[in-house]
């Protein structure tokens, strides 16, 4: 049973391009989680999707940031406009239901030139 | 703002010690859980305790809850090289319906 999978696991971006990062949570697991985590920082909580719907985004940024979990698919976490404020590493998270044991992927470092 | 804080921030022993670390909330809970980072590594669950419970092992780890101060320890008995990492405590609480984590206890295990 694979894990979390989130890709790619490091991205470069230009100042004001797109970042977009893809989380396959577990199999059978229809709660995915996004956390931010800044060097020698806890993780930051952003936002919480269950299947089609948005949960929990007040952690999310108000401007440029947005999250998605389709039907079918990966969930998609979308940074426009990119700054350098936004490099960090970006986790995916995933759980059966609830918030109970949370399994993590490797996260994607995201760094704005 | 953080619902868990963990202390210390770093903490550094030799190998067969003990390593000791607390957490702090602020809400009400129903359940505290406890995650470990390898550098530039995901999360992963360690150990989780209900607000009903006040003390649970699991291998080599001790975790207690005191709800009525707000705190849980995690106890990391004869420490190995390889346990060195982050620890985080997680809660779900402050409106969130997430958990949030602490900012972690960095633990140096000394061979």
């Amino acid at each position: 049973n694979a894990g979390v999978m989130q890709n790619p696991r490091h991205l470069v971006r230009r100042r004001g391009q797109e970042a977009r990062l893809r989380c396959s949570p577990m199999k059978g697991h229809s709660h995915v989680y996004w956390y931010r985590q800044l060097p020698e920082e806890g993780l930051k909580f952003m936002v919480y999707l269950q299947k089609e719907n948005i949960i929990d985004e007040s952690g999310m940024p108000k401007e440029r940031f947005s999250a998605e979990f389709p039907k079918e698919g990966p969930s998609i976490l979308r940074i426009q406009q990119v700054v350098r404020g936004d490099s960090a590493a970006y986790f995916c998270a995933s759980s059966p239901g609830g918030n109970e044991k949370l399994f993590f992927g490797s996260g994607t470092q995201l760094s704005v030139l | 703002s953080q619902q868990g804080e963990e202390d210390p921030q770093a903490l550094s022993i030799q190998e067969g010690e003990n390593a000791t670390m607390n957490c702090s909330y602020k809400t009400s809970i129903n359940n505290l859980q406890w995650y470990r980072q390898n550098s530039g590594r995901g999360l992963v669950h360690l150990i989780l305790i209900r607000s009903n419970e006040r003390e649970k092992h699991s291998g080599r780890l001790r975790v207690t809850l005191d709800t009525s101060k707000k705190s849980s320890s995690l106890l990391i008995t004869a420490s190995r090289a390889a346990d060195t990492a982050s620890y985080f405590c997680a809660t779900i609480g402050g409106g969130r319906r997430a958990l949030t984590f602490g900012s972690g206890t960095r633990l140096q295990v000394q061979p």
